[in-house]
This record gives structure tokens, sequence and C-alpha cells, in this order.
């Protein structure tokens, strides 16, 4: 068992909602990484956090902005909802920052569809 | 910039038979290559972590192998069950600490 769990499972919204996905990552572990994972793709990487700061984004729209917590959990925020954003959200923890050879240990995922 | 690509996309196989995924990348300054399983709309399961410095790794009925001057890995499963049916994904990590996924191989092995 990972140890990261990312709530809620489920999510339906609407074009131009705004949604928070949350992730706590596993004990002992400061940095938190978020995936875009659509139907039938690979998971695409969307932003890390590492001891609260943002340490790396990648090609994703301001609207998707995150944060992290003192106790290095993590929420994923998308403001005015597409319907490409409709996809599996992942969330990794890892014990370290950037230039690590730690593997990163994925939570079950939130499924978001965007209508 | 770095890419990932995975050969075949879907495999269907009878039970019993050995399994080669193989997985590609374009820029060798890897710190390391993972291997996942990941079933129909679950999270990610990690098979394998092969070090940049290394050249294969085992656990079980599988197998990874890394040749980082080539740019690639290949997953081999021994003796294959329908247990084993799922989408296999590799990944890579850079410097940046992210990790670069293929589209993955989606197996099907039948009784």
């Amino acid at each position: 068992e990972t140890g990261v769990t990312q709530s809620p499972t489920h999510l339906i919204k609407t074009r131009g909602q705004q949604v928070t996905l949350r992730c706590s990552s596993q004990s002992g572990h400061n940095t938190v990484s978020w995936y875009q994972q659509a139907l039938g793709q690979g998971p695409q990487f969307i932003f890390q956090y590492y001891r609260e700061e943002e340490n790396g984004r990648g090609n994703f729209p301001p609207r998707f902005s995150g944060l992290q917590f003192p106790n290095y959990s993590s929420e994923l925020n998308v403001n005015a909802l597409e319907l490409d954003d409709s996809a599996l959200y992942l969330c990794a923890s890892s014990p370290r920052g950037a230039q690590t050879r730690e593997t990163q240990y994925f939570g079950p995922g939130t499924r978001l569809l965007v209508l | 910039k770095q890419e990932v690509t995975q050969i075949p996309a879907a495999l269907s196989v009878p039970e019993g038979e050995n399994l080669v995924l193989n997985c590609s990348f374009t820029d060798s300054a890897i710190y390391n290559l993972q291997w996942f399983r990941q079933d129909p709309g679950k999270g990610l399961t990690s098979l394998l972590l092969i070090q940049s410095s290394q050249r294969e790794q085992t656990s079980g009925r599988l197998n990874a192998s890394l040749d980082k001057s080539s740019g690639r890995s290949t997953l081999y499963i021994a003796a294959s069950q329908p247990g084993d049916s799922a989408t296999y994904l590799c990944a890579v990590k850079t410097n940046t600490d992210k990790l670069i996924f293929g589209t993955g191989t989606r197996l099907q092995v039948f009784p």
C-alpha cells in the first residue's frame, strides 16, 4: 500500500465551474507532484510542490494552480473548467525534491468529468 | 525535449506466453526509468525501477532492462497469466524531478 490518498474519488462538474482536488502524501514525504491522465494517454506532469513552494511546472495554463500545506498535503485547483479537463488526476509523493533518484508513490486518482 | 514511446500500443495473447514490451526515449540524460502497471480507472502501481547506472532489475516473473545509450528499455513478462491484463506504462525521470510517461501498452491475457 502506497499511503497516498486522494479525494474525492469521482467528481462531475459543468463547464466554467471551479474544482479543488486533494492529496495526502505518504508519511515522511515532502514533495508532491500532480499529473493529468486523459483517456487512453499516459499521465502528463502538471506541477510539483516541495516544502510548500512550486518546484516545476508542465505545459498547463495558469487556471491550474496548487497549494502545499505545512503537513505536506496538497490541493490542485482548476478554474474555468473546460470539457478537455475531463481526466484522471493523479497525485504522487516522494521523500525529497528535485534531482533525486527516489521513486514517486501514486495515489488512486480523482476522476473528473466536465459536462 | 524528452519524448517516450511505447510499442506495441496493445497486445492480446494466450495464457502462458512470454512477452516483451518496449519503451524508447529520446534523451539519454535520465535519472532512472520506471515501469508501472495501471488497472482500468485506477492509479499506478510501480513494478520495477532501474537507476541510470543499472542495466536491469527483476521481480518475480518480471524483468526490465535499460540501455541508456540507445534510449531503450524492455519489460519482459514470463509465463503470462490472465491477472497480468492491464496497461503497462514506462516513465523516465529527469533532473527536473518530473516523470515523463509513454502512452502505455494495453495487455490482455486470455485463458
